[in-house]
C-alpha cells in the first residue's frame, strides 16, 4: 500500500516570499501521478498541481513549481511571491493510474499561512 | 454544470441516528468516491465506485454504507451514527481515462455526532 507523508503540520511565510511545503511518499509502483491540493477556509479542494512519475521535468503552474525526486520518492511544492490568498491547508496526494480507480492517498496535510 | 454536489453542507445528529448524505454530479463521469477528513489525518478514503451498480470499501468503510443505482449519484449511508464518525465528508468524481485523472470534489459536509 501507498503512504504518503507530510512532516511540516503548520508553516507561514511573509507575503511575496517564497515557501516550500515537503512531502515524500512510499511506492513500490514506477508510473504514478503525484498531487497537490489546496483547501482554503472555504473547505473546497482545489487542485493546485500535478506530476506524472514518468516526466522528468518538474511541473510548474504560475507561482507554484513542484521539486520531483524519483528517486528519493520525494515531492515538494515551492510557491513563489506568496500572496494572502494562498493562505490554506495543502496537501500532498498519490494515486496509482489505471488500476487505482480515481482513488486517492492524501498526506496529513500541512497548513499554510501567509502573513502580510 | 454543477460538477459535484453534496448536501446537505453541515448536520447535526444524536448518537444512534440515521441519516445519508448525498453526492451527485453532473459530468458523466464513472468514479465515485467518499472520503472523511479528519485533523491530522488528511483524507481517507470510505467507499467508491466505479460504475453504476459496482462498489467497493476503501480504507475506513465501517459504520457506513454506500450503492449506485445511477452514474450521477452516489449517497453515502450512516445506519447508526457514532461520535467516532464526527468528521467532514467529501465527495469526489473522475472519468476512467484521460482527462489527467483529474477527481473534482464537492464542497464537502460537515458532520457532528452527539
Amino acid at each position: 500500500a501507498q503512504t504518503v507523508t507530510q512532516s511540516q503540520p503548520e508553516m507561514s511565510v511573509q507575503e511575496a516570499e517564497t515557501v516550500t511545503l515537503s512531502c515524500t511518499y512510499d511506492t513500490s509502483e514506477n508510473n504514478y501521478y503525484l498531487f497537490w491540493y489546496k483547501q482554503p477556509p472555504s473547505r473546497q479542494m482545489i487542485l493546485v498541481i500535478r506530476q506524472e512519475a514518468y516526466k522528468q521535468q518538474n511541473a510548474t503552474e504560475n507561482r507554484f513549481s513542484v521539486n520531483f525526486q524519483k528517486a528519493a520518492k520525494s515531492f515538494s511544492l515551492k510557491i513563489s511571491d506568496s500572496q494572502l490568498g494562498d493562505t490554506a491547508m495543502y496537501f500532498c496526494a498519490f494515486m496509482k493510474p489505471h488500476t487505482s480507480y480515481g482513488k486517492l492517498t492524501f498526506g496529513q496535510g500541512t497548513i499554510l499561512t501567509v502573513h502580510p | 454544470n454543477a460538477g459535484v454536489t453534496q448536501t446537505p453542507k453541515f448536520q447535526v445528529l444524536k448518537t444512534g441516528q440515521s441519516m445519508t448524505l448525498q453526492c451527485a454530479q453532473d459530468m458523466n463521469h464513472e468514479y465515485m468516491s467518499w472520503y472523511r477528513q479528519d485533523p491530522g489525518m488528511g483524507l481517507r478514503l470510505i467507499h467508491y465506485s466505479v460504475g453504476a451498480g459496482i462498489t467497493d470499501q476503501g480504507e475506513v468503510p465501517n459504520g457506513y454504507n454506500v450503492s449506485r443505482s445511477t452514474t450521477e449519484d452516489f449517497p453515502l449511508r450512516l445506519l447508526s451514527a457514532a461520535p467516532s464518525q464526527t468528521s467532514v465528508y467529501f465527495c469526489a468524481s473522475s472519468y476512467s481515462s484521460g482527462a489527467k485523472n483529474i477527481q473534482y470534489f464537492g464542497a464537502g459536509t460537515r458532520l457532528s455526532v452527539l
